[in-house]
C-alpha cells in the first residue's frame, strides 16, 4: 500500500533554481529515504534520515523530517538538466527491517 | 557486475502462460527485496529474503506469485497463469542486513501480458 505522497506530482524549473519537493506519511517510521529514478531504469539511492533526525545534507541534497506533522521535504540546490528524473520518498515502518514502502513521486523537469 | 542485475529485461507473454524472473545481487549483500511499479498502482513491495531466514511474503499479491532464492544468491521470482493486472515492471533490489542500509535497484524487467 501506499504510504508516502509526494508533492506536487510534477515540477518543472529552470537550470540553476531550486527544487524542494516534499512527502507526507500515514505511520511511525523508522527512517525515511529519498530515491531517484530515470526513466528505464531502477531507482537509485539519494539520501536517509533517521527518524530522531531533523535535516541531513548530501552535496546539493538537503532533507528534512518533521515526525510530528508526518512529513519530509527534499530540496535540490543549483538544479541541472542531469537532475530531470522522478523522485520518490520511502519510508521504513517502525519495528524492524521490511520492505519499504514508496510514495507515488514527483516528476522533475529541469528546462536547460 | 557490480550492480544488481536482472533478467529478462522485457518479457512478453501471453495470459494465463507462466513467467519467471530472474534477479542476481550484489555480492555479500544478504538481503533482497522484489518490488513492483505498475501506472496504477505505484511501487509495491513483494517480497524480502534475509540470508537463510524464511522469506517475508506478507506483500505477495495472490497465491500465483511465488519466489525462491537459492544458496542466499540468485532469486526468482514467478508468475503463474498470468493476467493482464500483472503487466508492470518487476524491480529487484539488495542491500547489506540491517534497517540503515540503502536498497541497491536493478533496472527492472518489464513485464507486458497481452
Amino acid at each position: 500500500s501506499q504510504q508516502g505522497e509526494e508533492d506536487p506530482q510534477a515540477l518543472s524549473i529552470q537550470e540553476g533554481e531550486n527544487a524542494t519537493m516534499n512527502c507526507s506519511y500515514k505511520t511511525s517510521i523508522n527512517n525515511l529515504q529519498w530515491y531517484r529514478q530515470n526513466s528505464g531504469r531502477g531507482l537509485v539511492h539519494l539520501i536517509l534520515i533517521r527518524s530522531n533526525e531533523r535535516e541531513k545534507h548530501s552535496g546539493r541534497l538537503r532533507v528534512t523530517l518533521d515526525t510530528s506533522k508526518k512529513s519530509s521535504s527534499l530540496l535540490i540546490t543549483a538544479s541541472r538538466a542531469a537532475d530531470t528524473a522522478s523522485y520518490f520518498c520511502a519510508t521504513l515502518p517502525g519495528g524492524g527491517a521490511d520492505g519499504l514502502t514508496f510514495g507515488k513521486g514527483t516528476h522533475l523537469i529541469i528546462q536547460p | 557486475g557490480a550492480g544488481v542485475s536482472q533478467s529478462p529485461s522485457n518479457k512478453v507473454t501471453e495470459k494465463g502462460k507462466d513467467v519467471e524472473l530472474r534477479c542476481d545481487p550484489i555480492s555479500g549483500h544478504t538481503a533482497l527485496y522484489w518490488y513492483r511499479q505498475s501506472l496504477g498502482q505505484g511501487l509495491e513491495f513483494l517480497i524480502y529474503f534475509q540470508g537463510n531466514s524464511a522469506p517475508d511474503k506478507s506483500g505477495l499479491p495472490s497465491d500465483r506469485f511465488s519466489a525462491e532464492r537459492t544458496g542466499g544468491s540468485v532469486s526468482t521470482l514467478t508468475i503463474q497463469r498470468t493476467q493482464q493486472e500483472d503487466s508492470a515492471v518487476y524491480l529487484c533490489a539488495s542491500s547489506f542486513p540491517g534497517y540503515l542500509q540503502p536498497q541497491h535497484f536493478g533496472d527492472g524487467t518489464r513485464l507486458s501480458i497481452l
